[in-house]
């Protein structure tokens, strides 16, 4: 299987701070990397797709970049209501999806 | 309103049988393959199983492969998880979701969790 890895696992950042996330897979996974935000208590939240999509609705704060085994998502101005866990998804080796460990967002 | 309902989640014991479902409503369920995916307490996010929009297709995480079966009613827009042998590492909140649509495999739109426990 595909292993995903994130770092930093957790981080503390202030509103207005930019914030980036990376994500690696053990092998290349081209452009099939999504990213997803969950808050505590709340169902997962599609925020980027295919590597640097941004799902209709979502903030353009948010941006995704990368292809390979290397992804970032950043936030360019972190707002009080982005304070969440966020997460790497490949499917690139469907149906073997996995997962990245998660990144956990909060205040400082 | 575009959602997905999940429901079935009790506490079982171990070796146990549990049928979980799913009710979609607000756009066209049998357009869109569908997933399980589960999380653990505290845990991050696990693939389960999916299911292609015909049913026709079925697939499964190895940790659950031989022991959980999902399906699909597309007349009732609905989708199931049959879980048997239950342990208690399958302990978790069981997210339904569907599928984006474009063979890229993500997954726009959550329920909002059934929660299983297996212990006895």
């Amino acid at each position: 299987d595909i292993q995903m890895t994130q770092s930093p696992s957790s981080l503390s950042a202030s509103v207005g701070d930019r914030v980036t996330i990376t994500c690696r897979a053990s092998q290349s996974i081209s452009s099939y990397l999504n990213w997803y935000q969950q808050k505590p208590g709340k169902a997962p939240k599609l925020l980027i797709y295919a590597a640097s999509s941004l799902q209709s609705g979502v903030p353009s704060r948010f941006s995704g970049s990368g292809s390979g085994t290397d992804f970032t998502l950043t936030i360019s101005s972190l707002q009080p209501e982005d304070f969440a866990t966020y997460y790497c998804q490949q499917s690139y080796s469907t149906p073997r999806i996995t997962f990245g460990p998660g990144t956990k967002v909060d205040i400082k | 309103e575009v959602q997905l309902v999940e429901s079935g989640g009790v506490v079982v014991q171990p070796g146990g049988s549990l049928r979980l479902s799913c009710a979609a409503s607000g756009f066209t369920f049998d357009d869109y393959a569908m997933h399980w995916v589960r999380q653990a307490p505290g845990k991050g996010l696990e693939w389960v199983s999916l299911i292609s929009w015909d049913g026709g297709s079925t697939y499964y995480a190895d940790s659950v492969k031989g022991r959980f079966t999902i399906s699909r009613d597309n007349s009732k827009n609905s989708l199931y998880l049959q879980m048997n042998s239950l342990r208690a590492e399958d302990t978790a909140l069981y997210y339904c979701a569907k599928d984006g649509g474009d063979t890229l495999w993500y997954f726009d739109l959550w329920g909002r969790g059934t929660l299983v426990t297996v212990s006895s």
